[in-house]
């Protein structure tokens, strides 16, 4: 049972223009939204994060937008820079408490590539 | 920033044997340390929670008695796949849950830099 999914595996954008990335999720318990990107053999790096009682948060190119009547919450980069290019993962946890405190679900991850 | 080390950082053995991974918080007492692995094109999958000075929590269908945690002081949690088999290759990442006043009120997890674990 996949409870985040990301469902675009890639996504190629043109240097300068925005990258969208998408995630999707099914539990309705989660309350704190993490993206991460990943470069091969190595760990994800902390990228931006939102609570549920937001639907945005800005972060010098970074965006995130939540849904939460849709469970969807979307990165914005702009403008997107081939250094950029990497794994992105999004990542649901549950804040409230209790024994699942902490613990991430990751989507399976995009593939975005950026073009000079 | 904060930092999270593993050692090593790759390891091939024999069927059979063990093997020792170690998760360090370099500049951060992490109470709460957690142990994924990460199969070939897919996603992170959390393996087992620890806790500093208590019993790791695991995952349903992750084997306790095959990944030993022990997370015996702030700054160290250690995995060991006992009887490594070819089935158990694979990625294995640790991260460390950081203090909220290092991460700009945001609060995240940071992760270590992976081992990948090949077992003839």
């Amino acid at each position: 049972d996949q409870q985040v999914k990301q469902n675009s595996p890639s996504l190629s954008v043109q240097e300068g223009r925005i990258s969208i990335l998408n995630c999707d999720y099914t539990n309705s318990m989660f309350d704190y939204f993490l993206w991460y990107k990943k470069y091969p053999a190595e760990g994800p790096t902390f990228l931006i994060s939102i609570s549920s009682i937001k639907d945005k948060n800005e972060d010098g190119r970074f965006t995130v937008f939540l849904n939460k009547s849709a469970k969807h919450l979307s990165l914005h980069i702009v403008p997107s820079q081939p250094g950029d290019s990497a794994v992105y993962f999004c990542a649901a946890s549950v804040r409230a408490g209790g024994t699942s405190y902490g613990k991430l679900t990751f989507g399976q991850g995009t593939i975005l590539t950026v073009h000079p | 920033g904060a930092v999270v080390s593993q050692h090593p950082s790759r390891v091939i053995c024999k069927s059979g044997t063990s093997v020792k991974i170690e998760c360090r918080s370099l500049d951060f007492q992490a109470t709460t340390m957690f142990w994924y692995r990460q199969f070939p094109k897919q996603s992170l999958m959390l393996m087992a929670t620890s806790n500093e000075g208590s019993k790791a929590t695991y995952e349903q269908g992750v084997e306790k008695d095959k990944f030993l945690i022990n997370h015996a002081s702030l700054t160290l949690s250690t995995l060991t796949v006992t009887s490594a088999h070819p089935e158990d290759s694979s990625f294995y990442i640790c991260s460390a849950r950081a203090p909220i006043h290092l991460t700009r009120l945001q609060e995240t997890q940071y992760f270590g830099p992976g081992t990948r674990l090949l077992v003839l």
